[in-house]
């Protein structure tokens, strides 16, 4: 089972509707989850953090985060064309035998979303 | 921009050559990530560092891969005697790890072509 993982799409939504990507991870011992906006070509873009079970919003984005389920999602409200993307969720995952606050940044291969007019 | 910056942009080179290459951090953060993504692939990690001190290598690195941190601020990666399956885009990221927050901000990247 991979460590972190995502439907890799594509999602193709409507502009205006809400796109929903979801990420599961194997890890019950993970604390920290992120999620990044890739353009074709480009670096991963920091979109959001959430380090607490429950929603966090932050303009049209909301993540939501189950620790007990082991289940993290991002939410785009009034889905714009320009949000065609690769969205990727990350999980800091600890290592066996990590020691000091150590652990292994692991991400999920991503889900291509597609905003048509 | 997010201040991180990766030299150089792209590299193409032979098989069995070496190369290397740079990363500057935003300049407050103390920990700096390499990661390799292929295609299709999320970024893969390599290794990251608190200020000098490597912390986590991943364990499917091959002993060709080696990176250093001098002074705790910009970094190195290098690959000795490349293989075409070294083709990848290299990512270096930053974050200020203080205990509560583990942000990364990533730079441009690196285009490695090995023919």
């Amino acid at each position: 089972q991979k460590e972190v993982e995502q439907n890799s799409g594509p999602l193709s939504v409507p502009e205006g509707a809400i796109a929903s990507l979801n990420c599961t991870y194997s890890d019950r011992g993970s604390q920290s989850f992120f999620w990044y906006r890739q353009y074709s070509g480009k670096s991963p873009e920091l979109i959001m953090s959430i380090y607490s079970n429950g929603d966090k919003e932050d303009g049209r984005f909301t993540a939501q985060l189950n620790k007990a389920s082991q289940y993290v999602s991002l939410l785009i409200r009034d889905s714009q064309p320009s949000d065609s993307a690769t969205y990727l969720c990350a999980v800091n995952i600890i290592p066996p035998l990590a020691s000091g606050g150590s652990y292994i940044p692991t991400f999920g291969r991503g889900t291509s979303l597609i905003v048509h007019p | 921009d997010t201040g991180v910056s990766q030299d150089p942009r792209h590299k193409i080179t032979k098989r069995g050559q070496n190369v290397t290459f740079r990363c500057d951090p935003i300049s407050e953060h103390n920990r700096l990530y390499w990661y390799r993504q292929t295609l299709g692939q999320g970024p893969e990690f390599l290794t990251y560092f608190q200020n000098e001190a490597q912390l986590e290598k991943s364990r499917l690195l091959s002993d060709r891969f080696s990176a250093e941190r001098p002074k705790g601020s910009f970094s190195t990666l290098e690959i000795q005697r490349t293989e075409q399956g070294d083709s990848a885009m290299y990512l270096c990221a930053s974050s200020l790890a203080d205990g509560a927050t583990y942000e990364q901000y990533f730079g441009p990247g690196t285009r490695l072509t090995v023919t």
